[in-house]
């Protein structure tokens, strides 16, 4: 059964860098597109970026310029930084899959929250 | 484009049938339309790809249809798995997807 699963830190200062890493069990990470999405308490989905196992990628506008969506090396996981965050980056983060126009597959997500 | 998701919240019994509509402020290809289930704590699910096409697990009382900027996602006969929040989402070649603000399906 294929699996994801976000971790890291779940409290971050604001100006800090927000890390996640998203494990992929189960499933070859060459075999399709790869997304961060991400949902502010009490809002809509919001897309942050995806990532092609060819090292390729492509971010919200709303986004660029603070975010990099990047592979492991061991080629398994692959991760998400946003930079520079304050309040409004606090946000339930989900990794997910999608071959297409649509996530076949989305992790339960974690809580980053923004505070000092 | 802005998905709008109406009704925010539908309030039905088990057995019954639930409609659920998206509309795209300006139209869209259908084949790039989806619905997605998502239940606290869980992760999201994907129910209605290509705007009518079920994914796999998805039972047949699910069924999408729409087109142009209206779209519509049914569940016949609400069974106790159902009730949960809907989203749809919309993908364009720039690429960017979009998603809606949800609808959510209470136990009345």
């Amino acid at each position: 059964q294929v699996q994801l699963q976000e971790s890291g830190p779940g409290l971050v200062k604001p100006s800090e860098t927000l890390s996640l890493t998203c494990a992929v069990s189960n499933a070859s990470i060459t075999t399709s597109y790869w997304s961060w999405i991400r949902q502010p308490p009490g809002k809509g989905l919001e897309w942050i970026g995806y990532l092609h196992y060819t090292g390729s990628t492509i971010y919200n506008p709303s986004l660029r310029g603070r975010v990099t969506i990047s592979l492991s090396a061991s080629r398994a996981q692959f991760s998400l930084k946003l930079t520079s965050v304050t309040a409004a980056d606090t946000a339930l983060y989900y990794c997910a899959r999608h071959p297409g126009a649509s996530f076949d597959l989305w992790g339960r997500g974690t809580l980053v929250t923004v505070s000092s | 484009i802005v998905l709008t998701q109406s009704p925010g919240t539908l309030s039905l019994s088990p057995g019954e049938r639930a409609t659920l509509s998206c509309r795209a402020s300006q139209s869209v290809l259908s084949r790039y339309l989806a619905w997605y289930q998502h239940k606290p704590g869980q992760a999201p699910r994907l129910v209605i790809y290509g705007g009518s096409k079920r994914a796999t697990g998805i039972p047949d009382r699910f069924s999408g249809s729409g087109s142009g900027t209206d779209f519509t996602l049914t569940i016949d006969r609400l069974g106790p798995d159902d009730f949960a929040v809907y989203y749809c989402q919309h993908y364009d070649n720039a690429p960017l997807w979009t998603f809606g603000l949800g609808t959510k399906v209470e136990v009345k």
